[in-house]
């Protein structure tokens, strides 16, 4: 069965230093995998998506995320954290198409 | 373009209550569905919807009905709330079922 796990349930930054969220996923066969961002109060937004064209995925905000088949990662990552990245993310592996396995999400605080 | 529309926002029902959540979109998005968040489990699904006339079950579908006469609206039925289905839930859609999918802002509902 295909599953999602996050490997922080809390990350912790200084504003201006690299963020980097962890994901594990496991799938029967190759996945389609997301990042979406939850701000507080709000709906998901969808940062980024790999759907097998490339292995490094660019999305917006200045986020992106590396499939790697061999360690069954999905890493989300940014250069440079700003204050409004502050939020919760969720990877997310698409399932027979029809359906979303989201993981428990990880909660970014990014310090002045 | 309005997206994803949820109604009401928020809700609170006594224990046996029925109440129906609505959903629409404006995006002629054939695939629709519903998730209800609770702390520390990510979003998990109840209830999908691949078009009009066809609904099928996800990951915690009791308790809850659905129904899809149109392809604008996806609105979610508790027949009999208890205090377990106490939780922000959300509608998505998208043009297909696996493409990233656009999130409603979310009703959150408590029951007593």
């Amino acid at each position: 069965a295909q599953s999602v796990t996050q490997l922080d349930s809390h990350v912790s930054v200084s504003e201006g230093t690299p963020v980097l969220l962890r994901c594990n996923y496991s799938s029967s066969y190759s996945p389609s995998l997301f990042w979406y961002v939850q701000h507080p109060n709000k709906g998901l937004q969808l940062l980024l998506k790999y759907t097998s064209a490339a292995t490094l995925v660019k999305g917006i905000n200045g986020f992106e995320a590396e499939f790697k088949k061999s360690e069954t990662s999905f890493h989300l990552t940014k250069p440079s954290a700003h204050m409004s990245d502050a939020a919760e993310y969720f990877c997310v592996v698409s399932v027979n198409g029809n359906k979303l396995v989201f993981g428990a999400g990880t909660i970014l605080r990014v310090k002045s | 373009n309005a997206g994803v529309t949820q109604t009401p926002k928020f809700q609170v029902l006594k224990t046996g209550q029925s109440m129906t959540l609505q959903c629409a979109q404006d995006m002629n998005h054939e695939y629709m569905s519903w998730y209800r968040q609770d702390p520390g489990m990510g979003l998990r699904l109840i209830h999908y919807s691949v078009g009009a006339g066809i609904t099928d079950q996800g990951e915690v579908p009791n308790g809850y009905n659905v129904s899809r006469s149109t392809t604008e609206d996806f609105p979610l039925r508790l027949l009999s709330a208890a205090p377990s289905q106490t939780s922000v839930y959300f509608c998505a859609s998208s043009l297909k079922g696996g493409q990233p999918q656009h999130f409603g802002d979310g009703t959150r509902l408590s029951i007593l």
